[in-house]
């Protein structure tokens, strides 16, 4: 199974409401990245963050991370249409070589007007 | 404007039939990749590069090649020994430093073999 796994696979939500998405991972990383992909398109980068680091904020991005339980969540205040997206995590993992990151199946985040 | 591009957006093939699917940068970036991204999966690693004249396996190279001649490209083949070649592939870039830098991504190839 991979080692990032996002919870829940899709998320409904309407304008103005948050949206707030977890990823789980199984072993040590060095960071953890989030990323969003519309559809069809390529994905963007949103936020990294380190191990030694647990939160950050990015506009209406709130990233935290808890190495202890394996997990971080991104939450998106105050959603618009154009937040509709699939949102990923991706892990560097302290055993992989540099350059590898792994990446999990994604939330499919709907916002609607 | 820098970025990555990806061509063609869209490719047919027949079975049995190699492609190669074209990725340049001009972010000037030493770190270049390839992904697979199939419905409802993560994305997952054919090959990656760090440096020009070099590149290492992911975790799907089979049935895949590369070559990283210019910093500013490396162009991805499938082979017909790729058993599930359809497929988005996806090309990204990154700086090389220390610790895993975020990806640039291009818009993606969408390959159909049939």
């Amino acid at each position: 199974s991979q080692q990032g796994e996002e919870d829940p696979q899709a998320l409904s939500i309407q304008e103005g409401e948050n949206a707030t998405m977890n990823c789980s991972y199984k072993t040590s990383i060095n960071n953890l990245q989030w990323y969003r992909q519309n559809s069809g398109r390529g994905l963007v980068h949103l936020i990294l963050i380190r191990s030694n680091e647990r939160e950050k904020h990015s506009g209406r991005l709130r990233v935290t991370l808890d190495t202890s339980k394996k997990s971080s969540s991104l939450l998106i205040t105050a959603s618009r249409a154009a937040d509709t997206a699939s949102y990923f995590c991706a892990t560097a993992r302290l055993t992989d070589s540099w350059g590898k990151l792994q990446f999990g199946a994604g939330t499919q985040v709907v916002v609607t007007p | 404007d820098g970025g990555i591009t990806q061509s063609p957006k869209y490719l047919f093939r027949k079975e049995g039939q190699n492609v190669t699917l074209s990725c340049e940068q001009n972010l000037n970036h030493d770190a270049m990749y390839w992904y697979r991204q199939d419905p409802g999966q993560g994305l997952r690693l054919i090959y990656y590069s760090q440096i020009v004249n070099d590149f290492q396996k992911g975790d799907i190279a089979e049935g895949y090649s590369v070559s990283r001649e210019k910093k500013e490209s490396f162009p991805l083949t499938v082979t017909s020994a790729q058993k599930n070649p359809t497929a988005f592939y996806l090309c990204a870039s990154s700086i090389f430093q220390g610790e895993n830098s975020p990806l640039h991504f291009g818009n993606g190839t969408r390959l159909t073999v049939t």
